[in-house]
């Protein structure tokens, strides 16, 4: 079965610098969901879309964007990356709340 | 506002040795409750939702139970592949996003 793709799997970057984050969610899943997940940490939501438009937002600051296309893939924009923007950043997707799936992960590292 | 705590944060367990997890949650309106199975660096994998209170659920060795004020996952004779974090989450009233706890790290040893 199809699932939720992610890239790139790690990223490092410099302090100051932008980083773009990919996700493609399981055919036919109406809702994209960003999540942050710090170490030793649960994972935290920052923002999502249900049919390509954003539908909620957590705690994301205003230093991130996201958008979701025709193609339904989402990108997740961080720009002026500080030290504390290291994690795990995961994508996830479902049919209404079914099938909520989420994929590997992108390890961005801050130096 | 909602809130999911689970218990307890760390629990190290004989292969063999039956335990539970819990999780109790406070929630406006809980549309479901989530649990994952989390290896360290891997995303959550999807292990069980619950929807309504009294339902049950079994995969394998994992069993989990739902009431109005808590969860609890059920390892039968755990195999020290089951060692792991396990997430519970809820999805609240009219949300579509996950409010986690803060996991419960298992080791089985062998």
């Amino acid at each position: 079965a199809a699932g939720v793709i992610q890239s790139p799997r790690h990223l490092i970057k410099e302090k100051r610098e932008t980083a773009t984050l990919k996700c493609y969610p399981i055919p036919r899943h109406d809702t994209v969901y960003w999540y942050q997940q710090g170490p030793g940490q649960d994972p935290q939501f920052l923002i999502s879309f249900y049919e390509k438009m954003q539908s909620d937002k957590g705690s994301i600051p205003d230093r991130f964007s996201a958008q979701q296309f025709s193609d339904y893939h989402s990108e997740l924009n961080m720009s002026s990356l500080e030290l504390g923007d290291s994690a795990l950043y995961f994508c996830a997707s479902s049919l209404e709340i079914y099938g909520y799936t989420f994929g590997s992960g992108t390890r961005l590292t801050v130096v | 506002e909602d809130q999911v705590t689970q218990s307890p944060e760390a629990l190290r367990l004989q292969e063999g040795e039956s335990s539970s997890l819990n999780c109790s949650y406070t929630v406006s309106g809980l549309r479901g409750l989530f649990w994952y199975r989390q290896d360290p660096g891997k995303g959550p994998e999807f292990l069980f939702t619950l929807y309504s209170a009294g339902e049950e659920k079994e995969k394998e060795r994992l069993k989990a139970t739902l009431t109005k004020k808590e969860s609890f996952l059920h390892i039968t004779a755990p195999k020290p592949e089951d060692s792991a974090t396990y997430l519970c989450a809820v999805v609240p009233g009219s949300a579509r996003q996950l409010t986690f706890g803060s996991g419960t790290q298992l080791t089985v040893l062998p």
